[in-house]
């Protein structure tokens, strides 16, 4: 089934380690993007890209980083991980950015900072 | 600054009985609406969207909703609640900043009962 693939479900950390999120699609979208989601705030972006080689910083960047080698794959990594970056993570993807499509999105990341 | 709205943190309704989940928007320029639904421990999954035409746009699983713009509203409606439709509904509007950034309500938990 086509869709996108999140790794790991769900993963406790101690602070200061790096992490790293991966999210792969198969829909040969263009555009993905990376969210977390925190009670009472809804969803926030961290990260985007509009298309392999190119990134953007969303609402929530700074502890963040994201690369895009290719279509298929978009990891999210925490450099250095603390407490306030616990969080369910999202990946989503669109055809692409600017469009009206909607944006598809993976089951999520529990991430717990100790 | 551009946002949805979602007054209600919860919505209770019994099964067979209309629901209505509100959402209101502030955007410049011609809105662009989505309503998605998340089941527990999964993404976020596309509802229906307004982009422009019918003010009535009509959904998956039965679900509607009303653009409404002398209110600025967009709310989502069913003529007959399932006890499956309890989830956690999300509105959000596009803006243009360059690329598809979706804005998202902080949510409405929506419990249907038997």
């Amino acid at each position: 089934i086509a869709g996108i693939t999140q790794a790991p479900t769900s993963q406790i950390l101690a602070a200061g380690r790096r992490m790293t999120l991966r999210c792969t699609q198969d829909m040969r979208h263009n555009a993905m993007y990376w969210y977390r989601q925190d009670l009472g705030l809804g969803l926030r972006l961290i990260h985007y890209s509009n298309t392999a080689g190119t990134t953007g910083k969303g609402e929530v960047p700074d502890g963040y980083s994201v690369s895009r080698a290719n279509t298929d794959d978009f990891p999210l990594t925490l450099a250095s991980a603390v407490p306030s970056q616990t969080s369910v993570y999202f990946c989503a993807s669109s055809e692409q950015t600017g469009s009206n499509q909607p944006q598809h999105f993976g089951d999520g990341t529990r991430l717990s900072i100790l | 600054a551009q946002s949805v709205a979602q007054p209600e943190d919860q919505v209770n309704v019994a099964e067979g009985n209309p629901l209505t989940v509100k959402c209101t928007y502030s955007v410049s320029g011609n809105p662009y609406l989505f309503w998605y639904v998340q089941y527990p421990n999964r993404g976020l999954q596309f509802l229906l969207k307004y982009i422009t035409g019918d003010n009535l746009v009509k959904g998956s699983y039965g679900f509607e909703a009303e653009f409404n713009k002398s209110q600025t509203s967009f709310h989502l409606k069913k003529p007959s609640a399932l006890v499956s439709d309890s989830a956690l509904y999300f509105c959000a509007v596009r803006v243009n900043t360059g690329f598809q950034k979706l804005v998202f309500g902080t949510g409405t938990r929506l419990l249907v009962s038997p």
